[in-house]
């Protein structure tokens, strides 16, 4: 009864660095997406992959690349960590694009 | 350019009251809005939702109110319990994208 996992939970980075975001669910969803949330500004839309071998830029693309790897699976990844990445991510999954969405516990990033 | 927005960021009310949480959006091409709740360190979780073509929908305590000419949702709890303590974010999307839009979220507190 895990629905969608993400790891790491916390994760500190030095400005640069470069590291990815797992996540998976197991639910059998075909939609899935990444967000961030940052204070006084609710959830943005990173990137979605409405099914499996496609992906679509979010509201927040800038700095970051999905894959989704199979159907269980959709990474996010940083290639050079900047201090305006910090925040906390979130994973989620959906059955389609017009059912509601079903979040992770999210990641806490830092970048120093 | 916030699409939709909860302009109280914080509400308090007293257990057995009713709360009323509000939020507003300026696209008129949404279809489709849904509330979520979201305790501390987890991530947010599906409460009630409503589509355009209705002006209320209603699920136990929970009841979602649109208008679509004011541009306005409102949802209701009652009554309010403790356990209802939680930040709430309105979110919007339109057509089969699956993008979710989010308000920056109101902090309701229920005291005993």
């Amino acid at each position: 009864n895990a629905g969608v996992t993400q790891t790491p939970k916390f994760q500190v980075l030095k400005t640069g660095q470069s590291m990815t975001l797992q996540c998976a669910q197991d639910m059998n969803h075909n939609s899935m997406y990444w967000y961030r949330q940052d204070p006084g500004m609710g959830l943005r839309l990173i990137y979605y992959s409405a099914s499996e071998g496609t992906t679509d830029k979010g509201e927040v693309p800038n700095g970051y690349n999905v894959s989704r790897l199979n159907k269980r699976e959709f990474s996010l990844r940083l290639e050079s960590a900047a201090p305006s990445q910090t925040s906390v991510y979130f994973c989620a999954s959906s059955e389609s694009r017009i059912t509601e969405a079903f979040f992770g516990q999210g990641t806490r990033l830092t970048v120093v | 350019d916030q699409q939709v927005k909860q302009n109280s960021p914080s509400l308090s009310v007293q257990e057995g009251r009713i709360s009323i949480l509000n939020c507003d959006y300026t696209n008129s091409m949404f279809d489709y809005f849904l509330w979520y709740k979201k305790y501390p360190a987890e991530g947010p979780t599906f409460l009630i939702s409503i589509s355009s073509i209705k002006d209320k929908n209603e699920d136990g305590r929970f009841t979602v109110f649109l208008n679509k000419s004011a541009k306005h949702l409102s949802l209701h709890i009652v009554p309010s319990q403790p356990g209802d303590s939680a930040v709430y974010f309105c979110a919007a999307t339109r057509g089969n994208t699956g993008k979710l839009i989010f308000g920056q979220g109101t902090t309701l507190q229920v005291k005993p």
